[in-house]
């Protein structure tokens, strides 16, 4: 099993639409969830970071964690085309020290968002 | 753009060739990690260099090596290259030890080993 499962998708959305977009991890040690944005042929942008549990907000986007499920999401309001991109889940694990500094992606989900 | 820095942007060379791949940091960063993306693998760790020390070790050949200098700008050498080692090479920096959250990717080196 890896470690971080995303579903690639491709996943295709009306313009206003909401996303979802969740990955799964099985290694209980993750502390620290990212989202991270890549567009084609770009390095990965930082969009949302949270740590352990709860949901943090910012503009038209919301982060979710689930560390009881092993389960994290981020959704995106109002969809635009200039969300159109490749999603990176990414996991780390606490401070203390080794190689838990190093961040776990998942897949990526491709999504298109059509004018 | 998120102040990291590659070069080259693009790299074509033939198997079994040794190439060298640079990075600099954000600005005030001590912290870069290289990671490794394919298709059918994603992104994967490579290596981390904190101020110039090796701290943590990925999914990194023996055939790879890396270092970081002491002005912190970071090379990844690459050698004996194989047709699978044709990837996207992406280097992030973190202004500390732990990064974690707050790493910055550059716009990375697409290797293609023909």
């Amino acid at each position: 099993q890896k470690e971080v499962e995303q579903d690639p998708g491709p996943l295709s959305v009306p313009e206003g639409a909401i996303v979802s977009l969740n990955c799964t991890y099985s290694n209980s040690a993750f502390q620290y969830f990212m989202w991270y944005r890549q567009y084609s042929r770009k390095g990965p942008e930082l969009l949302m970071y949270t740590y352990s549990s709860g949901n943090k907000e910012d503009g038209r986007f919301t982060a979710q964690v689930d560390k009881s499920s092993k389960y994290i999401s981020l959704f995106i309001r109002d969809s635009q085309p200039s969300d159109s991109a490749t999603y990176l889940c990414a996991m780390s694990g606490g401070d203390s020290g080794g190689s838990n500094y190093k961040l776990t992606f998942g897949k990526g989900t491709l999504l298109t968002v059509n004018p | 753009d998120s102040g990291v820095t590659q070069t080259p942007k693009h790299l074509i060379t033939a198997t079994g060739q040794r190439v060298t791949l640079r990075c600099s940091p954000r600005s005030g960063d001590l912290s870069v990690y290289w990671y490794q993306q394919s298709l059918d693998q994603g992104l994967q760790f490579l290596i981390q260099y904190y101020n110039g020390e090796e701290r943590a070790k990925g999914n990194i050949l023996e055939r790879f090596s890396a270092q970081q200098f002491p002005d912190l700008h970071s090379e990844l050498n690459l050698s004996s290259l194989e047709l699978g080692d044709s990837a996207l090479y992406f280097c992030a920096s973190s202004v500390d030890l732990t990064g974690g959250r707050t790493q910055y990717f550059g716009p990375g080196t697409r290797l293609t080993v023909l």
